[in-house]
Formats: C-alpha cells, sequence, structure tokens
C-alpha cells in the first residue's frame, strides 16, 4: 500500500526559503504525478504544483515565481522549496499522488509550516 | 484563470439525499474530482473521472456533470458524512489546477 510521508521545518523566518520533502513508500514513483497541495488555517485547498516522474513541472501562477519541485527517483522522494516567503505562506502543507484527470488517491498527513 | 464556485454550506437530515454543487467553465471540457476533508485530516478522494469511486468509499456516494456544474450526491447521508467537501478540475486559462473553496455539509 503506498503511503507518503512529509518531512521539513515546521519554522521558517520572513525572506527565507521553505524546504519540504515528501517521501514515497510502499510503491512506485513512476508514473503519477507527484503534487503539492497547502491549505492554510481555517481556509480552503490550494493547489502549488505537480512533477511528473519525467521531472516535468507545473505550478499555480500565483506561485510559479517562487516555486521549485524536484524529484529523486533513487531516494523516492519529491521536493518542494519556495522561496522569499512571508506569513501568507503559513499553511498546512500536502503531498498526494495525481493518477490522472487531476485525481488525487494518496495523501500524506500534511506538515504544518508556520512563517514568522 | 478560472474559478470553480461551491456554496459555503449545506445541510441534509439523517438519511436524506444531498447535492453539493460545483459551477466552473472548465468543467464543460474537463473531469472533476471531489475530496472530502474531515476536521484535523487529510482530504480523501470520494470520486473522480466519469463518476469513480476509489476503493472503500460507499456507493451512496455519486458523481455527474452537465455543462459548466458538476454535483456530489449523496444518497443516504450518514453522521460520517459531515465533513467539508472540496471540487478540483483544470484551470482552462492555462491548464493548471485549482479547487473550488469548499462546502461546509452538516447532517442534522
Amino acid at each position: 500500500q503506498v503511503q507518503l510521508q512529509e518531512s521539513g521545518p515546521g519554522l521558517v523566518k520572513p525572506s527565507e526559503t521553505l524546504s519540504l520533502t515528501c517521501t514515497v513508500s510502499g510503491g512506485s514513483i513512476s508514473s503519477y504525478y507527484w503534487t503539492w497541495i497547502r491549505q492554510p488555517p481555517g481556509k480552503g485547498l490550494e493547489w502549488i504544483g505537480y512533477i511528473y516522474f519525467t521531472g516535468r513541472t507545473d505550478y499555480t501562477p500565483s506561485l510559479k515565481s517562487r516555486v521549485t519541485m524536484s524529484l529523486d527517483p533513487s531516494k523516492k522522494e519529491f521536493s518542494l522549496t519556495v522561496s522569499s516567503v512571508t506569513a501568507a505562506d503559513t499553511a498546512m502543507y500536502y503531498c498526494a499522488r495525481d493518477i490522472g484527470d487531476g485525481a488525487l488517491d494518496i495523501w500524506g498527513q500534511g506538515t504544518m509550516v508556520t512563517v514568522s | 484563470s478560472s474559478e470553480l464556485t461551491q456554496d459555503p454550506a449545506v445541510s441534509v437530515a439523517l438519511g436524506q439525499t444531498v447535492r453539493i454543487t460545483c459551477q466552473g467553465a472548465s468543467l464543460r471540457q474537463y473531469f472533476v474530482s471531489w475530496y472530502q476533508q474531515k476536521p484535523g485530516q487529510a482530504p480523501v478522494l470520494v470520486i473522480y473521472g466519469k463518476n469513480i469511486r476509489p476503493s472503500g468509499i460507499p456507493d451512496r456516494f455519486s458523481g455527474s456533470s452537465s455543462g459548466n456544474t458538476a454535483a456530489l450526491t449523496i444518497t443516504g447521508a450518514q453522521a460520517e458524512d459531515e465533513a467539508v467537501y472540496y471540487c478540483k478540475s483544470r484551470d482552462t486559462a492555462d491548464n493548471s489546477r485549482l479547487f473550488g473553496g469548499g462546502t461546509r455539509l452538516t447532517v442534522l
């Protein structure tokens, strides 16, 4: 059974870079669109972007200038960096697997990141 | 960019049927997926594609789409269905993905 686990610092200073990693266990990282989503406290879900197993990426326009995603097949990990963070980047960050047609069938438990 | 519009809140009596809708121009071209999120938990996929339920999702959940509106229907709502439901699809402007604002379902 495929599982995802986010990891990274829970506190980031303003203007610095947020870095998170998602580890895939119980299955292959090949195929699929590996996705990041975030949710500010008390608010809705925001799609950040995905990295395909080939390395192709797509990011939401509002974050495109600050977001980078990468993938390491040998470690079965994919990563997210968000540069120049502000308090508005404070959120629960989830990684998820997109099986195609946008369906996110497996999610990590999420990791809370506070910018302060 | 496109938007997906959902009613902020909906209520249903226990055992009755409720329809949660999602409106957006992209729904004329692309499939929608639906997610259930309970407090303190990660979202769970409940419907995707052409009304496909992932393994473990009760058959009281179903999806439909017509024109620019997609709907998630719960037939015989249970107390455990109380949650926030999000739709997700594509943005026709730039092909990125986006979520609706979410609908909080209360089971009375």
